[in-house]
């Protein structure tokens, strides 16, 4: 199995709701990736995690809250967000951080935030 | 920090063309530089990668150059297809306690059959 999964595909909520966005892998991989992609922008890091301890934070704001309870899985937590935070969110995984690896990325969920 | 700077954002060619996209990055350390595919509704995908260490790297249709002095890096597709048209992105990786990786700001390349 060769796939990054993401639930949900689409979310939209509003500025006092609280949602989590998941991501799934299978490979193995010890590495795993949020991402940040506004409309035809490239993908801008947020988050890295490494043998499930965060090791980069992109000086996101506290409204992201990342958790990676084990080696596959990795959420993202929303709360209070505003609309300018309407976008796609990307998570990749690689084998791991120290080395160069490609990443590979799922295909993301379309966040709306009205 | 590191900035990578990717040129043209647009790119029309005619089907069986060639198509080349440049990048240049900012800071000498980075030492691995991958190009992903990102078409419409999906994740970035890699295509092909090039390490420091190398000049140049071939994968069929596609091949990456890698002057290190002049820190540029390019992306050649040869005999291009309608299905090779997307969004493709350049990028940068850098060790700065853990490995970040910088994209370009991305070609969007269209193939006219």
């Amino acid at each position: 199995d060769t796939e990054v999964t993401q639930t949900p595909k689409h979310l939209v909520m509003g500025m006092t709701n609280k949602k989590s966005l998941k991501c799934e892998q299978h490979m193995g991989h010890r590495a795993m990736y949020w991402y940040k992609q506004k409309a035809k922008k490239p993908p801008e890091l947020m988050f890295v995690y490494s043998y499930e301890k965060l090791s980069i934070n992109e000086s996101v704001p506290s409204r992201f809250s990342p958790e990676c309870p084990n080696s596959s899985l990795l959420n993202l937590h929303l709360h209070a967000l505003q609309p300018e935070d309407s976008a796609l969110y990307l998570c990749a995984s690689s084998p791991t951080e120290t080395l160069q690896n490609e990443q590979f990325f799922g295909p993301g969920t379309r966040l709306t935030v009205l | 920090g590191e900035n990578v700077e990717q040129h043209p954002s647009t790119l029309s060619v005619q089907e069986g063309d060639s198509a080349v996209i440049k990048c240049t990055y900012s800071d000498s350390a980075s030492n691995y530089f991958p190009w992903y595919k990102q078409e419409l509704g999906k994740g970035p995908q890699l295509i092909i990668d090039i390490r420091s260490n190398v000049g140049e790297k071939k994968d069929q249709r596609i091949a990456v150059t890698l002057n290190k002095t002049a820190k540029h890096f390019s992306l050649h597709i040869t005999e291009t297809q309608p299905e090779d048209s997307a969004v493709y992105f350049c990028a940068a990786s850098i060790a700065t306690g853990g490995f970040k990786t910088i994209f370009g700001a991305g070609t969007r390349l269209f193939v006219k059959a």
